[in-house]
C-alpha cells in the first residue's frame, strides 16, 4: 500500500484479556519496528524484524508481548494477559534496506494502535 | 549500546525567530545515521531530517537543519523561522551499524509551543 497500515486504531481491553495489533508494511519494504508510546513519552522500542534474519527482541517488557511477521510483510504483535501499564500507543514502522547508505533508510511510521486496558 | 538524550522537555519560541533542539548521543559504532522526527498533536511521526556519520556537510532540508559535532556527539536540529504549525514534539533518534542491530533509539522528545 502507500503507506503503513495499522489496526485496530483504538483499542478498549479489560484486564487479563489477550489483545493482537497488526501492522501491514509499504511494500517491498524489509524492515519493520514496533515501538510503544506512553502518554507524553518518548518512543520505547519493542522488536525489530529484518527480512529473513531473527527478530531482534530486546525491547519486549515482558513474555507476555511477542510479534511475529508472515511471509515477510504483515506483522502482528500480541499481548497476553493484558495489564493497566500495556495501555499505552503502539506504531508500527517500516522501511526499506536495499539502499547504498544504509543509514539513511528512513523508517514510516503508521498511525497507531491506541490500547487502553481498563 | 548506544543512547539518545534530548535534554529539553519543552520550550517555547516566538513565531518567526529561529529555535535550536539540543540532541546528545552516544555510540560505540563508526557509522551511524541521525534522524530527527516531528509528532504533532495528531500522533503521526514525520521525518525531518537525516545525518550519516560520515557526511562532511550538515543536513539541511528546506527550514529545517542539522547541526552536526560530531567530536561532540551532538546533531542539534535548527528550526529556522517558526511557523505555529511547527508546533509539536521533536524526536532525535539514532541508528548504529551491525554491533547496535541497525536498530532506531529514540530521544524523550522535546515539546515546542510556537507563540504568534
Amino acid at each position: 500500500g502507500a503507506g503503513v497500515s495499522q489496526s485496530p486504531s483504538n483499542k478498549v481491553t479489560e484486564k487479563g484479556k489477550d489483545v493482537e495489533l497488526r501492522c501491514d508494511p509499504i511494500s517491498g519494504h524489509t524492515a519493520l519496528y514496533w515501538y510503544r508510546q506512553s502518554l507524553g513519552q518518548g518512543l520505547e522500542f519493542l522488536i525489530y524484524f529484518q527480512g529473513n534474519s531473527a527478530p531482534d527482541k530486546s525491547g519486549l517488557p515482558s513474555d507476555r508481548f511477542s510479534a511475529e511477521r508472515t511471509g515477510g510483510s504483515v506483522s502482528t504483535l500480541t499481548i497476553q494477559r493484558t495489564q493497566q501499564e500495556d495501555s499505552a500507543v503502539y506504531l508500527c514502522a517500516s522501511s526499506f534496506t536495499g539502499q547504498a547508505r544504509p543509514g539513511a533508510n528512513v523508517l514510516t511510521f503508521g498511525a497507531g494502535s491506541r490500547l487502553t486496558v481498563l | 549500546a548506544q543512547k539518545i538524550t534530548q535534554t529539553q522537555p519543552g520550550m517555547f519560541v516566538q513565531e518567526k525567530e529561529a529555535v535550536t533542539l539540543d540532541c546528545t548521543y552516544d555510540t560505540s559504532d563508526p557509522s551511524y545515521g541521525l534522524f530527527w522526527y516531528k509528532q504533532p498533536s495528531s500522533g503521526e511521526m514525520i521525518f525531518l531530517i537525516y545525518q550519516g556519520s560520515y557526511d562532511q556537510q550538515n543536513a539541511t532540508e528546506g527550514r529545517y537543519s542539522l547541526n552536526f559535532q560530531k567530536a561532540r556527539k551532538s546533531a542539534n536540529l535548527v528550526i529556522s523561522a517558526s511557523q505555529l504549525g511547527d508546533s509539536a514534539m521533536y524526536f532525535c533518534a539514532m541508528r548504529g551499524g551491525k554491533a547496535a542491530g541497525n536498530k532506531l533509539t529514540f530521544g524523550g522528545g522535546t515539546r515546542v509551543l510556537v507563540k504568534p
